[in-house]
């Protein structure tokens, strides 16, 4: 497709289960950023890639947070023993560019629930 | 990045232009100011940018003052479908790692018919 896709669009996850969500940036795209929505609130930064060098983590809330981007392309957010707090959309974003950040193009986002 | 102030909410009728204003009062020389909107379920969305120079491009038109110490986003004929959360930013265009948008509270527009 055209635009960043997001995978799955909705998980539920029992606390202490550990999810995996999936981001397809636009093919080309240099940069990718992770951001975490919690309800009501604006979008809040979680990393940065430029290709597969994760140049920024400083958002990561903990050590249970985790993202990879191997090849430069597709990059998977990985969260371990989820809690109740992680419920939230998790936005992926992809740029051109490596420091032009005007415009970010952004997936739908993945709504996770965790019970 | 300097910080922005917008109010929480608002309310436009539709085919009427709406005028979202935005505080950013300790903003650098080098700093933009850049407006993305949220619809609900969906990712924020680019609208447009600036520098000092009044902007226009096919979604809206930003005004910034003289001082740039505010500016100003203008939906001329607002429709039910530009019903969302607008977000307005600075930041510096070009930095190295770390070229991080950092959005806040933004304002939930509401065009009601």
């Amino acid at each position: 497709g055209a635009g960043v896709s997001q995978s799955p669009r909705y998980k539920v996850a029992k606390r202490g289960q550990d999810v995996a969500l999936r981001c397809d940036p636009i093919s080309g795209h240099v940069s990718l950023f992770w951001y975490q929505q919690a309800l009501g609130q604006g979008p809040e930064f979680l990393t940065y890639f430029q290709n597969e060098a994760q140049l920024d983590k400083s958002g990561l809330p903990s050590d249970r947070f985790f993202a990879e981007r191997p090849e430069g392309s597709v990059s998977t957010l990985k969260i371990q023993r989820t809690q109740q707090e992680d419920s939230a959309v998790y936005l992926c974003a992809s740029s051109l560019a490596r420091e032009w950040a005007g415009e970010l193009f952004f997936g739908e986002g993945s709504r996770l629930t965790v019970l | 990045d300097a910080k922005t102030t917008q109010p929480p909410s608002m309310d436009c009728a539709e085919g009427r232009a709406a005028n979202l204003p935005c505080n950013h009062s300790t903003i650098s020389g080098n700093e933009y100011v850049y407006w993305y909107r949220q619809i609900h379920s969906q990712g924020p969305q680019y609208i447009i940018h600036g520098l000092k120079n009044n902007e226009t491009n096919e979604m809206a038109s930003l005004i910034i003052t003289e001082d740039r110490k505010s500016s100003t986003l203008i939906l001329p004929h607002a429709t039910l479908r530009d019903t969302a959360v607008y977000y307005c930013i600075v930041r510096v265009e070009f930095k190295a790692a770390g070229n991080k948008l950092t959005f806040g509270g933004g304002t939930r527009v509401l065009v009601k018919p």
